[in-house]
């Protein structure tokens, strides 16, 4: 059984802050991670699809990283603001099976 | 351009009864997925879709039935609804290997 953890749960931060998330998966035949960013009432929307070791990108404040011999990745956000409150997910893709497995997400909370 | 359409958006069924959601996507993704959120376990994985013609089970089947219309249609089926599937239910779509796009969700009642 496939399990991808994500840590911490929950977490709230002062507006300005700069935080990071894990995400843990199991990196045999991995393929790639996902970032979801998935605000309330809202659906999942993609932030980031990372497949090689050492990848980083960056959308705005937003940046993550990928080791996939280790099995994890990060979510940074550089001083946080109150819209970027919402559940962040991550989600690995294997070679064999075509489907995404989700981690239980972080929530994040940005007080102003 | 629609994206992920779902229907309906809201719905309140008796346990016993049965119902169909619809997903439709525009995207011309080949893969399909229909998702269940609960709070505190994030997204769970019912059924999807790798291609047209084909469906297989994911993480929390039990109770559900799928069928792949066409390219663009994945529904979901309840026929016999229990309170445990209370949930909001997400579609999505994408190109194997690539990001998911979600639909706005149904929020799912049984009482």
């Amino acid at each position: 059984i496939l399990n991808v953890e994500q840590s911490p749960q929950s977490l709230h931060v002062q507006e300005g802050d700069s935080t990071n998330f894990t995400c843990s998966f199991p990196s045999s035949n991995f393929y790639a991670l996902h970032w979801y960013r998935w605000e309330t009432a809202k659906s999942p929307e993609a932030l980031f699809v990372m497949t090689l070791n050492g990848d980083e990108k960056k959308k705005g404040r937003i940046s993550a990283t990928l080791n996939t011999k280790e099995g994890y990745s990060y979510l940074y956000i550089k001083g946080s603001q109150p819209e970027d409150s919402a559940t962040y997910l991550c989600a690995s893709f294997y070679n064999q099976g075509g489907k995404l497995i989700f981690g239980q997400g972080t929530e994040l909370s940005v007080k102003p | 351009n629609a994206g992920v359409t779902q229907t309906p958006k809201f719905q309140v069924l008796k346990t016993g009864q049965s119902m169909t959601l619809q997903c439709a996507q525009d995207m011309n993704h080949n893969s399909m997925y229909w998702y269940r959120q609960d709070p505190g376990m994030g997204l769970r994985l019912i059924y999807y879709s790798a291609s047209e013609g084909t469906t297989d089970k994911g993480e929390v089947p039990n109770g559900y039935n799928v069928s792949r219309l066409n390219k663009r249609e994945f529904s979901l089926r309840l026929e016999s609804a229990a309170p445990s599937q209370t949930s909001v239910y997400f579609c999505a779509s994408s190109d194997p290997l690539h990001e998911q796009y979600f639909g706005p969700g149904t929020r799912l009642t049984v009482t």
